[in-house]
């Protein structure tokens, strides 16, 4: 079965707001988790990654909390836009870098309301 | 720099017949990555090549399906003898290589098969 899961299928959130996109995964040996952004037609865009020795990472308006202990994974955007809304994958890599056997999770609808 | 490039984009197939699906990884890439989605999923990890070497292709359904990477021209991923299952859009990324963090994925293409 799937061992990365995202726990809401739509998340809609108005323009402005703050965005909390949340993830679970089941490997306690992954080293390393990769936030994907895929818009309608496109292929899955990079945001933000983060290894294991670390529980907090800042991009641009992005954020990704890592809690090992319970396995979980958010991605917090900050003064939400109307070009975020996508769909938002984690994905988790049991082999510590590269995008080679990544897991990805079903992903989670991100839609901005004006 | 152009970006992973793959085609066609849309590929309509009748059952029994070959896909082929091609791509170029981004300049100065030497690692190509194959991942299927189906629809409302997430990516399904399938194969992963170098130059003229498959690395891993623990994703890769046994029958029909055949994945290479040329020392000359882009990577290519075969299905043999469709069938309406294999309808999917199947995405390439390139990395520059193993154990770099990000990979960039190109476009896909939308197999579809009647």
């Amino acid at each position: 079965g799937e061992s990365v899961g995202l726990h809401l299928p739509t998340l809609s959130v108005q323009e402005g707001d703050n965005s909390i996109i949340n993830c679970a995964y089941s490997n306690s040996a992954s080293d390393y988790f990769i936030w994907y952004k895929q818009e309608s037609g496109k292929g899955p865009q990079f945001i933000i990654d983060i290894r294991s020795n670390m529980d907090k990472r800042q991009g641009q308006r992005v954020t990704v909390l890592l809690n090992k202990t319970v396995k979980h994974l958010s991605l917090q955007i900050a003064a939400t836009q109307p070009g975020d809304s996508a769909v938002y994958f984690c994905a988790e890599n049991p082999q510590g870098g590269g995008a080679d056997g990544l897991t990805f999770g079903k992903g989670t609808h991100l839609i901005i309301q004006p | 720099n152009a970006g992973v490039m793959q085609n066609p984009r849309h590929l309509v197939r009748r059952r029994g017949q070959e896909a082929r699906l091609r791509c170029s990884p981004m300049k100065g890439h030497s690692h190509v990555y194959w991942y299927r989605q189906l629809p409302e999923e997430g990516l399904k990890f399938m194969v992963y090549l170098q130059k003229e070497n498959i690395i891993d292709e623990s994703g890769m359904p046994k029958e029909r399906f055949s994945a290479e990477f040329p020392k000359e021209g882009p990577s290519i991923l075969r299905i043999q003898q469709v069938v309406r299952g294999d309808s999917a859009a199947y995405f390439c990324a390139s990395s520059p290589g193993r154990g770099r963090a990000e990979a960039f994925f190109g476009q896909g293409t939308r197999l579809t098969v009647v």
